[in-house]
């Protein structure tokens, strides 16, 4: 089965510092990896995907994340916060060699961007 | 923003009334998804559709039903609404194969029974 962990429930950050969002995984095949923003009484915002390749994945708004094989990791960086980042942000994950496409989302982790 | 779309927004409705939540998709995906959200919470699974006349039950029970007739449009259904199903409702949608295995989500549905 899969599973995903964001063992924190809010990060705070004041405004040009850096952030990192934390999501470890577990899946008995490879994955496929993502992460979503959603902002107040709104839907979830597709960020960024590892699917293969480069280990550092660009996405949206300037975030990015790296793929830690080793360690099951699928952190949530990016080097400069804006106040505007503010939201809750959801890593999920789908087994590449089930052939199904449900993903599992984990708890959320709520970020807060202080000016 | 994707071209996937939900309505009503919001809908506030008393107990034991029959709703539908709306959810189309201009993309052809074909795959489509409900998740329900309590607020700030995480997602559940309570139905998927891999295509027309294919619909499955996800990982949380539910009590709502779907229907996929036409590719874009998979509408859910409360037959009769208690203050349990209140709730955000997300729907989603992708597409098989190739690397576009990326979920886009609608803007939800908030649903609250009284």
């Amino acid at each position: 089965a899969q599973s995903v962990a964001q063992p924190e429930d809010q990060v705070n950050v004041a405004e040009g510092n850096p952030l990192t969002v934390k999501c470890t995984y577990s899946v008995s095949g490879n994955p496929y990896l993502f992460w979503y923003v959603q902002y107040p009484n709104r839907g979830l915002q597709f960020l960024l995907k590892y699917i293969t390749g480069d280990n550092l994945v660009k996405g949206s708004y300037g975030f990015e994340a790296e793929f830690n094989k080793s360690q099951t990791s699928f952190h949530l960086k990016k080097p400069s916060a804006l106040v505007s980042d503010s939201a809750l942000y959801f890593c999920a994950v789908r087994d590449r060699d089930t052939g199904f496409q449900k993903l599992v989302f984990g708890t959320g982790t709520r970020l807060l961007v202080s000016p | 923003e994707a071209d996937i779309y939900q309505t009503p927004r919001y809908l506030v409705i008393g107990t034991g009334k029959k709703i539908t939540l709306e959810c189309s998709q201009t993309m052809g995906h074909d795959k489509m998804y409900w998740y329900q959200q309590d607020p700030g919470m995480e997602l559940h699974l309570i139905h998927y559709s891999y295509g027309v006349n294919s619909t499955e039950k996800g990982d949380l029970s539910s009590e709502s039903t779907v229907s996929r007739i036409r590719t874009e449009h998979f509408p859910l259904t409360l037959e009769s609404a208690r203050p349990s199903h209140t709730s955000q409702y997300l729907c989603a949608s992708s597409v098989t194969g190739g690397r576009q295995e990326t979920q886009y989500f609608g803007p939800g549905t908030r649903l609250l029974v009284l």
